[in-house]
């Protein structure tokens, strides 16, 4: 598949495991974030969102949590699947559907 | 309901030349965001248009221009191609004014442009 990024940080999970997945934002203004998965050769698909007035949100098997403080994110995946290999960005909204992207996360699930 | 759909999926070009990448966005859609892919750079932000106009510019040189019809279908053109144009260019559309009213961009699967 079509590689997104050479030098990715990578996190390397035990299928059933739970993974985390870190991110630092840069613009304290903004009030909306949103985490991506991008799977070789696809476009990025939304995973979950969080507004800046919260603090933590849920999905299914997914957490996202926002430390406003330190402009900080993390993804949450509950027991990791293989299907969940990919690579993960968080992302700001500035403005209408103006995005600023992460650098990106390779997630490795090991069977 | 069918997605985005971006068209060429795959094309090369030389220094020089010019190209064209098109975008079909969700039907009902009227916002249609690009956004260009590099393993240096990730994903950058370069224009957004909404109702056929550019409500939003990233911050790349004027070789790189788009437009919107009226069915909210867009193009955008790169001119003067350089090596380092070479990028997946993704098309993502939403059905509202901004990210934050619905939470979701739908992203096509990018056109993958290579200058030689």
């Amino acid at each position: 598949g079509e590689s997104v990024g050479l030098h990715l940080p990578t996190l390397s999970v035990q299928e059933g495991d739970n993974s985390i997945i870190n991110c630092a934002y840069s613009n304290s203004a903004s009030d909306y974030f949103i985490w991506y998965k991008q799977e070789s050769g696809k476009g990025p698909q939304f995973i979950i969102d969080i507004r800046s007035n919260m603090d933590k949100r849920q999905g299914q098997r997914v957490t996202v949590l926002l430390n406003k403080t330190v402009k900080h994110l993390s993804l949450q995946i509950a027991a990791t699947q293989p299907g969940d290999s990919a690579v993960y960005f968080c992302a700001e909204n500035n403005a209408g559907n103006m995005l600023t992207f992460g650098g990106g996360t390779r997630l490795m699930v090991k069977p | 309901k069918a997605g985005v759909t971006q068209t060429p999926r795959y094309l090369i070009k030389t220094r020089g030349q010019q190209v064209t990448l098109s975008c079909s966005p969700i039907s009902g859609h009227r916002s249609v965001s690009w956004y260009q892919q590099t393993p240096g750079q990730g994903l950058q932000f370069l224009f957004e248009y909404f109702s056929e106009t550019q409500r939003n510019k990233g911050n790349f040189p004027g070789r790189f221009s788009g437009r919107q019809f009226s069915n909210s279908r867009s193009e955008m053109n790169v001119s003067t191609l350089e090596l380092g144009d070479s990028a997946l260019y993704l098309c993502a559309s939403s059905g509202v004014a901004g990210a934050s009213n619905t939470g979701e961009l739908f992203f096509g699967e990018g056109s993958r442009l290579t200058v030689l």
